[in-house]
């Protein structure tokens, strides 16, 4: 089956920049997606990768290496509301693209 | 546009009794997908519609669980008699389009149900 792993919590400063990384089993990939979800609301989609490399969007950026199972979310001039769950989820290819999640890591941003 | 939307927001029910989730997906979008996060664990997909059909259910924990989207639009989830293991976030999720590169899944605010 998939795995998929990111660290728990995380505590960065208003800002500042935070790499969140993420590991997955690389069998049946189809793609890494990350959402943003605030405590009680819908998770919101922030990227999608499925090809290698860094893709930017303001100041959220997200890196893909397929041959390593692995991406990372970057986020950049942090602001208090960037204080979130973030999730890293894998693609499975196939007629249903189910998405599988990591547990999320809850990043807090300090003054 | 709206979102995708799920009623109710919370539910509170005894362990015996049947609850019934609604999610209505956004406007188009043929594929519709429930996952479930229970307390401290990860986002876990249920199953997955195409239009009416039921594509993938892999993920449905028992027959106690029972999904349905009449007409290809709305959706239901039931679950009758509920446990308490049911506990948990139901979120309800739907896209444009599936295959190769895959479509960004719009979710729900997700139901939060509580089996005491």
């Amino acid at each position: 089956g998939q795995n998929i792993d990111q660290p728990t919590e995380m505590t960065a400063t208003e800002g500042a920049i935070v790499q969140i990384n993420c590991t997955y089993q690389t069998s049946g990939f189809n793609g890494l997606f990350w959402y943003q979800q605030h405590a009680g609301e819908a998770p919101t989609f922030l990227s999608y990768n499925v090809l290698d490399g860094l893709e930017e969007k303001g100041r959220f950026s997200s890196f893909l290496s397929r041959s390593k199972g692995y991406s990372y979310l970057l986020l950049k001039e942090l602001q208090m509301k960037d204080s979130a769950s973030y999730l890293c989820a894998e693609a499975v290819r196939g007629a249903t693209n189910k998405l599988i999640f990591g547990t999320g890591t809850l990043l807090a941003v300090q003054p | 546009e709206a979102g995708v939307t799920q009623f109710p927001s919370h539910s509170v029910i005894e362990k015996g009794q049947t609850v019934t989730l609604r999610c209505d997906p956004i406007s188009g979008h043929d594929n519709l997908y429930w996952y479930r996060r229970v307390m401290g664990k990860e986002i876990k997909f249920l199953l997955h519609f195409v239009k009416e059909s039921k594509q993938d259910e892999s993920g449905m924990p028992n027959n106690r669980f029972l999904a349905e989207r009449t007409g290809g639009t709305y959706s239901t989830l039931k679950v009758q008699p509920a446990e308490l293991e049911d506990s948990g976030v139901y979120f309800c999720a739907s896209s444009q389009r599936t295959g190769t590169g895959g479509s960004e899944q719009y979710f729900g605010p997700g139901t939060r149900l509580t089996v005491t």
